[in-house]
């Protein structure tokens, strides 16, 4: 499985938009590109999955550059219950039952 | 309709005891995969099961093990009992087979919170 780099931790005030970039080079040509969202004392929630281009949903929108070797999870105008740690997953098809985390993001949104 | 539910949510042993998780995945769900959650270590696979047969297995010792049940509910046991064993455990459902082709998502439980004493 593809190994991804994301920042350990990062700061935003309320209201502003968070752009978290997760960089995986070795990914594969098959592999789909994943965020979850875990707040303390909870599982993992699925926050958004793409492969190419750009996808959006009602909570964030998700870039992936053309060469598919990074990309960038954007929460807009983020509150206080954004608060949580974020994590960047790379895999293929049939990789949901045997997800691999790394130390994700931890993101702290401040009034 | 109901998510993953995951009992008990937390649970107090003494070391050399063993213990047991119980993990009802969502339903539809045929696939049920526990994780173990800890400050150094953090997220780690342990198991996947499909149609009451393991599929995967992540690097834990074989004091960690589980079963999945015809009706895909999975329990998951811990023999022996280290202190190091004291963790958050979650359990995941997720389709096998998605209609859209691709990945699919994992659904998460709360967890199981273990403390070894």
């Amino acid at each position: 499985l593809a190994k991804t780099t994301q920042p350990i931790s990062m700061d935003s005030y309320e209201g502003q938009e968070v752009n978290i970039t997760c960089s995986h080079n070795n990914i594969a040509t098959n592999d789909y590109i994943t965020w979850y969202q875990q707040f303390p004392s909870q599982g993992p929630r699925f926050i958004i999955q793409g492969y190419k281009t750009k996808v959006t949903n009602e909570v964030a929108s998700l870039f992936i550059p053309a060469d598919r070797k990074s990309s960038t999870l954007s929460l807009p105008r983020v509150s206080l219950s954004d608060t949580a740690v974020y994590y960047c997953l790379v895999g293929g098809a049939g990789t949901a039952s045997k997800l691999t985390f790394g130390t994700g993001t931890r993101l702290q949104v401040t009034l | 309709k109901a998510g993953v539910t995951q009992t008990p949510r937390y649970l107090i042993k003494t070391r050399g005891q063993q213990v047991t998780l119980s993990c009802s995945p969502i339903s539809g769900h045929r696939s049920v995969s526990w994780y173990q959650q800890t400050p150094g270590q953090g997220l780690q696979f342990l198991f996947e099961y499909f149609s009451e047969t393991q599929r995967n297995k992540g690097n834990f010792p074989g004091r960690f093990s589980g079963r999945q049940f015809s009706n895909s509910r999975s329990e998951m046991n811990v023999s022996t009992l280290e202190l190091g064993d004291s963790a958050l455990y979650l359990c995941a459902s997720s389709l096998v087979f998605p209609p859209s082709g691709g990945d699919t998502e994992a659904f998460f439980g709360q967890g199981t919170r273990l403390t070894v004493v």
